[in-house]
Formats: structure tokens, sequence, C-alpha cells
């Protein structure tokens, strides 16, 4: 059973990058049948995609967010990361990490609370 | 379209049978799964169903899955005090790769 888990800064400072990083146990980051990828959901709101990566590299990313995010992966660590740039108040959200497939059911973490505030 | 369609909100009385839909349109519902999440407050999201009608183990039958052409919709039967909560649908988009979810609905058991 594939285990996901989220960590990095509760709290981030306005303008600045929110760096989150997803360990993954139990299931390969190198895998071809699934993407890996982030959602949030800030605090009352739904839930958003933020982007997903292939094993391959490859990055495909919310048109809305596609302009201050990066997602990269670390294959030999068996993790992957988020970068969000030049985040607001409106970046307060709860971040997942998750083993993403257009086959099957979505793997979660747990969820981290990411903080925007001075 | 960046969010599939449900109603913000849906409401029943202990022992009632509640529906709530998902529309989304072809490169979505239409070509992919659909999955729904129960949410109780404070608490990640719980996979309710997925592929379309299948219950993980421990959901009770009380909850049912269905799906036709763009739409999609989850059947609560038998209503209970503890069902209130956020449900979400969610479905693979082809073009982004990457899932896209319902704005929520939130059940009220009256």
């Amino acid at each position: 059973q594939v285990q996901l888990q989220e960590s990095g800064p509760g709290l981030v400072k306005p303008s600045e990058t929110l760096s989150l990083t997803c360990s993954v146990s139990g299931g390969s980051i190198g895998s071809r049948s699934y993407f890996w990828g982030w959602i949030r959901q800030p605090p009352g709101r739904g839930l958003e995609w933020i982007g997903s990566i292939y094993y391959s590299g490859s990055t495909y990313y919310n048109p809305s967010l596609k302009s201050r995010v990066t997602i990269s992966v670390d294959t030999p660590k068996n993790q992957f990361s988020l970068q969000l740039s030049s985040v607001t108040a409106s970046d307060t959200a709860v971040y997942y990490c998750a083993r993403l497939t257009g086959l099957d059911s979505y793997s979660w973490g747990q969820g981290t609370l990411v903080t925007v505030s001075p | 379209q960046s969010v599939l369609t449900q109603p913000p909100s849906a409401s029943g009385t202990p022992g009632q049978r509640v529906t709530i839909s998902c529309s989304g349109s072809s490169s979505d519902i239409g070509s992919n799964y659909v999955h729904w999440y129960q949410q109780l407050p404070g608490t990640a999201p719980k996979l309710l169903i997925y592929s379309n009608h299948q219950r993980p183990s421990g959901v009770p039958d009380r909850f049912s899955g269905s799906k036709s052409g763009a739409s999609a919709s989850l059947a609560i039967s038998g209503l209970q005090s503890e069902d209130e909560a956020d449900y979400y649908c969610a479905a693979w988009h082809d073009s982004l790769n990457g899932p896209l979810f319902g704005g929520g609905t939130k059940l009220t058991v009256l």
C-alpha cells in the first residue's frame, strides 16, 4: 500500500516561495502507471488540482497557477516537490500530495496546512 | 472548465434517500472514471466511491455511484446523522493530465 507524506514550512511570508516535499513509500515514483501531483484546499473551500509530474519528468499544471508553479521529482530519494512562487494570502490552504491516475482512484497524503502571513 | 459542477447543498431527513449530481464534459467524466469523496470537518477527504460505482472495503452499501455520459451521481439511502459532511466528485481530465474536482456539496441531515 503506497503511503505519501508531505513536509515543509507551515508559514510562508507574502511574495516568497512556498516549498513542499512529498516522500513516497510502498511504491516507486519511477512507475510508469502513475502521475504524482499536488492538490490544495483553502479553508472553507473546495479541492483544487495544482499540477502533476510523470516519471519521465514531464509536468502538467493547472492553467490558473501555471505561471507560478514548479513540480520536480527526485527519483533516487523517491520524493517529489512543489514550489509556488509569489504567494499571497489566497494561497493559504491545506496542501495534499497524491498518486494520480486516470484509470483508478487516487492515493493521498494526510495534508499539511500552509499559511501565508507576514 | 476548471471544475466539475455540483449543487452547493443538499439535505434530507434520517432514513431518506438523497442524490448528489456531478456534471462535466466529454474530456473528463465522459471519458474517465468518476470518484466520490466524503470530507468531515477538519479531516482529509475519504474515498467513498471509485471507478464510477465501486465501494472501497468498509464503505456501507448505503452509498452508491452511477455515471451516464458526462454526468455522474452519488446516492445515499437510509440517511444517517453521521452522513452530514461535504461530498466531492472527481474525474481525470484528458488534456490537463490531472484530476478535476467538483465544487463540493454540503449535505445536511435535518
